[in-house]
């Protein structure tokens, strides 16, 4: 079955600590994703990738990093400087086809929280 | 800036019709997407419209009017299984899309 897979489902930071989501998806897109979802807020978007070894900030990527060395993989890093890391964080992809549909597609997610 | 309003939360009953409304203002427009989140979970796809007018899939239809920054989502013969978020989202250029809060719909017995 195609799709994106996060993991883990839940994980926990303890102060000072840096902490890797990963996301793996076997849809063949270009374009991957990760977002931040809070209460009351709609979907935030951290970092986004094109193409391998290519990635953009978005509107909140101050404490994250991420990396594409695979056009499957884009691995999300919480790092210490993200004080207020708790949140729900998705992972999407989509198929870049000239301006076509390109439909985002969502992993699980993961529930990220400070002990 | 960019701004996607949606009501929070919604109530309507099983078998009714229930419409989410979804205005936007964006520097940009290539598409308007409806998802549906279950708590806890992944937003799934519904709908997607780039041209005026209704799409219609099923129990679900969309409608869109670029020149009013207006959609809605209506959902008929609504099932307790319905009962999620749907989150609107617009399509900024090729990769970014701009989410709003996403509206609670309860569909109650």
């Amino acid at each position: 079955d195609g799709g994106i897979t996060q993991s883990p489902k839940y994980l926990f930071r303890k102060e000072g600590q840096n902490v890797t989501l990963s996301c793996e998806q076997n849809l063949n897109h270009d374009a991957m994703y990760w977002y931040r979802q809070d209460p009351g807020q709609g979907l935030r978007l951290i970092y986004y990738s094109q193409i391998v070894n290519d990635f953009q900030k978005g509107d909140i990527a101050e404490g994250y990093s991420v990396s594409r060395e695979k056009k499957e993989s884009f691995p999300l890093t919480v790092t210490s400087a993200q004080k207020n890391p708790t949140a729900f964080y998705l992972c999407a992809s989509s198929m870049y086809q000239g301006g076509i549909k390109n439909i985002q597609y969502f992993g699980a997610g993961t529930r990220l929280s400070v002990l | 800036g960019q701004n996607i309003d949606q009501p929070t939360e919604m109530t309507a009953t099983e078998g009714a019709i229930v419409q989410i409304n979804c205005t936007y203002q964006t520097s940009g427009f290539n598409g308007l997407f409806w998802y549906q989140q279950h708590a806890g979970e992944a937003p799934t796809f519904l709908s997607y419209n780039v041209l005026d007018g209704l799409e219609e899939k099923g129990r679900f239809s969309s409608f869109l009017s670029r020149s009013k920054g207006y959609s809605y989502l209506l959902l008929k013969e609504l099932q307790m299984k319905d009962s999620a978020s749907y989150l609107c989202a617009v399509r900024i250029g090729t990769y970014k899309y701009i989410f709003g809060t996403g509206t609670r719909l309860k569909v109650l017995a």
